[in-house]
């Protein structure tokens, strides 16, 4: 059992660069979850989807994308790279609020490095 | 808006007990956590309480919820060095399961 899993785990891109982070969960939940962790700022919700289809902007969305077409996976762009966006991003899931504890399930973390 | 405190470090010697604090400002929060997130990996859930519980015991873990004060504690008994690590106390906020993080206390054991 994979649980959740994140490719890439590093990745350098130039300012202005454009890339996808691809988040696969095997455990069927409904919800997913991007944020991102910087030091001494904890963890920051980027943006969320509570299902197939559906996206929804979370704390700090400006300069991402996000795509769920399939429920199993949840999609992160960043369209034009700026160095702001240096940072360690984690995806998560969560089978459905209200109906279990609501605990989220992380991946590794995805290391992201805009020169 | 919600937010979740907790200071940033705490050092122990092994053996002792540590004991992270939290304050969380969102009452209707039906859930209250504690996360761990070992070095380069992940967050792990560490444990839970739910809002209408005063303590949970699991283990060397002992969760303390005060919702008067909005405080939430998670206490380490016998800290050993393999509990070096980080710890994120969070709140769902929302109907849709959002989880509010506080920064992390990286707690530091020293042999």
């Amino acid at each position: 059992n994979a649980g959740v899993t994140q490719t890439p785990k590093f990745r350098v891109l130039k300012t202005g660069q454009s890339m996808t982070l691809l988040c696969a969960q095997d455990m069927n939940h409904e919800y997913m979850y991007w944020y991102r962790q910087d030091p001494g700022m904890g963890l920051r919700l980027i943006h969320y989807s509570v299902g197939e289809g559906t996206t929804a902007k979370g704390e700090v969305p400006d300069g991402y994308n996000v795509s769920r077409l399939k429920k199993q996976n949840f999609l992160l762009g960043l369209e034009s790279a700026a160095p702001s966006q240096t940072s360690v991003y984690f995806c998560a899931s969560s089978w459905q609020a209200g109906a279990d504890t609501g605990e989220l399930f992380f991946g590794e973390g995805s290391r992201l490095t805009v020169l | 808006g919600e937010d979740v405190e907790q200071s940033l470090f705490l050092s122990v010697r092994e053996g002792d007990s540590s004991v992270i604090n939290c304050t969380y400002t969102d009452s209707s929060s039906t859930y209250l956590y504690w996360y761990k997130q070992e070095p380069g990996a992940g967050l792990q859930l560490l444990t839970y309480i739910f809002s209408n519980m005063d303590m949970k015991q699991d283990q060397r873990l002992t969760v303390l919820l005060n919702k008067k004060d909005k405080h939430l504690s998670l206490r380490i008994a016998d800290t050993q060095t393999g509990d070096s690590a980080i710890y994120f106390c969070a709140e769902t906020v929302s109907s849709q399961g959002n989880l509010i993080f506080g920064k992390g206390t990286k707690l530091s054991v020293k042999p």
